[in-house]
């Protein structure tokens, strides 16, 4: 697609429930990030895929939180058992892995999670 | 590892006025990026300015440019001419020059407001 897409934009769920939230990155970008921002906060780091190799996990809040990437394309990022603190806007971005004109990450529009 | 830090929390700027946003990082490498990116209340992340390390040059963007200090492992954002629509979360980011470093690395933000 033309930039990185993430579903669902909103997503309001019951203490204790999983939830699953997609990250469609840009064609063609070997490296994926996911990021958690807290209400006026700024972005913390969650997890880093590039490529085939090993994800960087080591931002993972507690062993509720899981991601992985499919086909080195798709993303879901999986919080089991969500609690209130886990509401925040989850924001997914992709970048290529070397670029001549310099790499960027292209960030999708985020999930805004409410935990009630 | 690598930090960013962004030591103003809020500022404001009246329109048509210049204003410099700070940043500073730690690292010890040597080849790297350092992006500016905004963020409007929609949420969604747009890169504003980018500075390779290598180059000693600072970046410009039309009203954005940067003053680029590597030995002072500083980075700051000045925007000319400031107009309402630049109000946002302005945000500084680190990311290692490819490979297995490519952690994206952000500040906790500024919140700058343009004032009429």
């Amino acid at each position: 697609g033309a930039g990185v897409s993430q579903s669902p934009s909103n997503k309001v769920t019951e203490k204790g429930k999983d939830v699953e939230l997609r990250c469609d990155p840009i064609s063609g970008h070997t490296a994926l990030y996911w990021y958690r921002q807290s209400l006026g906060q700024g972005l913390e780091f969650l997890i880093y895929f590039q490529g085939n190799s090993a994800p960087d996990k080591s931002g993972l809040p507690s062993d509720r939180f899981s991601a992985e990437r499919t086909g080195g394309s798709v993303s879901t990022l999986t919080i089991q058992r969500t609690q209130q603190e886990d509401s925040a806007v989850y924001l997914c971005a992709s970048s290529l892995e070397f670029s001549p004109s310099g790499q960027e990450a292209f960030f999708g529009q985020g999930t805004r999670l409410t935990v009630v | 590892a690598q930090t960013v830090t962004q030591s103003q929390p809020e500022m404001s700027v009246q329109e048509a006025e210049t204003v410099t946003l700070s940043c500073t990082y730690d690292t010890s490498e040597n080849n790297y990026y350092l992006f500016w990116y905004k963020q409007p209340p929609s949420r969604q992340m747009i890169l504003v300015i980018r500075q390779e390390a290598y180059k000693q040059q600072n970046a410009t963007e039309n009203r954005f440019s940067v003053n680029f200090q590597k030995a002072a492992k500083s980075f700051s954002l000045k925007i000319s001419d400031s107009q309402l629509g630049d109000t946002a979360m302005y945000f500084c980011a680190f990311m290692s020059h490819g490979g297995s470093q490519g952690n994206l690395i952000f500040g906790k933000g500024t919140k700058l407001s343009v004032k009429p």
